[in-house]
């Protein structure tokens, strides 16, 4: 069974302040994705990340992938309130047609 | 924007009736899902499609039967609930699996008393 698990899986921090979020699998992922969900919302695609290594940089917001495509972290800097919700990361393939969520991270940036 | 959308929103439902919950979408995408997933938590998939005519389980044991008649629409019914089934319930959809953004639905909150 493929796992994907996030760490830390609660993280509460002061705006202004700097974050990583981990995502780590066992097993080998032809790409992964990173989504934020609001309370009550479906969740909302940051990005996609496809070749072993690639860095993707969206605003504060910084993305890699594991050289060996089984890991991948989200780094936000100057962290606002705004960021607040909960972040999912999600791999495809690895031999199966199904897309494997992760444990969740959720991240409370206070004011 | 995404073109997906759920029905109802929230259910409140006494165990052991019937229920449909309604997800559409209007991208013309092959490739439907159902998640379960309780607040704040992760998403377990419970069911997902192909295409018309095609559905798979998911990792999650469920219940719930979904089917394919059209492309843009992938109902999930539960025949008879139990408060064991209370969970959010969310549906989404992409182009092709893999490389593509999966579009999410807003969910339907059930609750069964």
């Amino acid at each position: 069974t493929q796992l994907l698990e996030q760490s830390p899986q609660f993280l509460s921090i002061q705006e202004g302040e700097n974050l990583t979020v981990y995502c780590n699998s066992s097993s080998v992922f032809s790409s992964l994705q990173w989504y934020r969900q609001e309370p009550g919302e479906g969740p909302v695609l940051l990005v996609t990340v496809v070749t072993g290594g690639e860095v993707k940089k969206l605003k504060r917001l910084t993305f890699q992938f594991g050289d060996a495509r089984k890991d991948s972290s989200l780094h936000i800097t100057a962290a606002q309130p705004g960021d607040t919700g909960l972040y999912l990361c999600a791999g495809a393939g690895g031999g199966t047609y199904k897309y494997i969520f992760g444990t969740g991270t959720r991240l409370k940036v206070l004011a | 924007e995404a073109d997906i959308y759920q029905t109802p929103r929230y259910l409140v439902i006494g165990t052991g009736k019937k229920i449909t919950l309604e997800c559409s979408q209007t991208m013309g995408h092959d490739k439907m899902y159902w998640y379960q997933q309780d607040p704040g938590m992760e998403l377990h998939l419970i069911h997902y499609s192909y295409g018309v005519n095609s559905t798979e389980k998911g990792d999650l044991s469920s219940e719930s039967t979904v089917s394919r008649i059209r492309t843009e629409h992938f109902p999930l019914t539960l025949e008879s609930a139990r408060p064991s089934h209370t969970s959010q319930y969310l549906c989404a959809s992409s182009e092709n699996f893999g490389f593509n953004e999966q579009f999410f639905g807003p969910g339907t909150r059930l609750t069964v008393l």
